[in-house]
């Protein structure tokens, strides 16, 4: 069942390397949303995507973070020549209807340690 | 852009008293969420408000939703130790499309 999941659920990168984290979102939920947590803060918009179209990346810090969502189900996110400041818990949610005013369901996030 | 501010960042309690976080918006919001982390965990859903002045309850938690639709509170009554983690509100203003996280109450119990 059921939840939203996330693989993988640690992760440690050397600078520079490139990392792909994958979010499973519940099955159906047209709504996807991408988070970035840092220790003590609240979760920061990251990227939406409705069905596999990317509606609002405003959020992303730099062109070396790239989201996709192909065929409308799984989601990636992928950072490029990872820096220390990516370090964080990335959050991955779903929702069931079109538009971020709904219910979202969160995975349990990727923990990304950048050394 | 629109911030979204709350107070107090930590919060300890002994348990069996109550607990108020709050939460304000530069912006006037269409809807406010409230979550909750457990320590090591992911944000779960509480509670939507909608309406300007709308109060809603679920047992011992209380939200509010002020009536200029800028700020929000979450009350908890008589707390318990299962209460313990992070208390985050999300607000979508009235234009965009995304929610803004505030940085979340840390509520500790002391049994």
């Amino acid at each position: 069942g059921a939840g939203v999941s996330q693989s993988p659920r640690y992760k440690v990168a050397k600078r520079g390397q490139d990392v792909a984290l994958r979010c499973d979102p519940i099955s159906g939920h047209v709504s996807l949303f991408w988070y970035q947590q840092a220790l003590g803060q609240g979760p920061e918009f990251l990227t939406y995507f409705q069905n596999e179209a990317q509606l609002d990346k405003s959020g992303l810090p730099s062109d070396r973070f790239f989201a996709e969502r192909p065929e409308g189900s799984v989601s990636t996110l992928k950072i490029q020549r990872t820096q220390q400041e990516d370090s964080a818990v990335y959050l991955c949610a779903s929702s069931s209807r079109r538009g971020p005013a709904d219910t979202q369901y969160f995975g349990p996030g990727t923990r990304l340690t950048v050394l | 852009g629109q911030q979204v501010m709350q107070i107090p960042q930590y919060q300890h309690v002994q348990e069996g008293e109550d607990f108020t976080t709050y939460c304000n918006s530069s912006t006037t919001l269409s809807n406010i969420q409230w979550y909750k982390q457990r320590p090591g965990g992911h944000p779960v859903f509480l509670i939507q408000l909608v309406k300007s002045g709308e109060v809603k309850k679920q047992k011992r938690l209380t939200f509010q939703f002020g009536e200029a639709k800028k700020n929000s509170s979450l009350h908890i009554t008589a707390t318990q130790t299962t209460d313990v983690g992070t208390y985050f509100c999300a607000g979508r203003g009235t234009n965009a499309g995304k929610s803004t996280f505030g940085d979340g109450t840390t509520l500790t119990v002391k049994p």
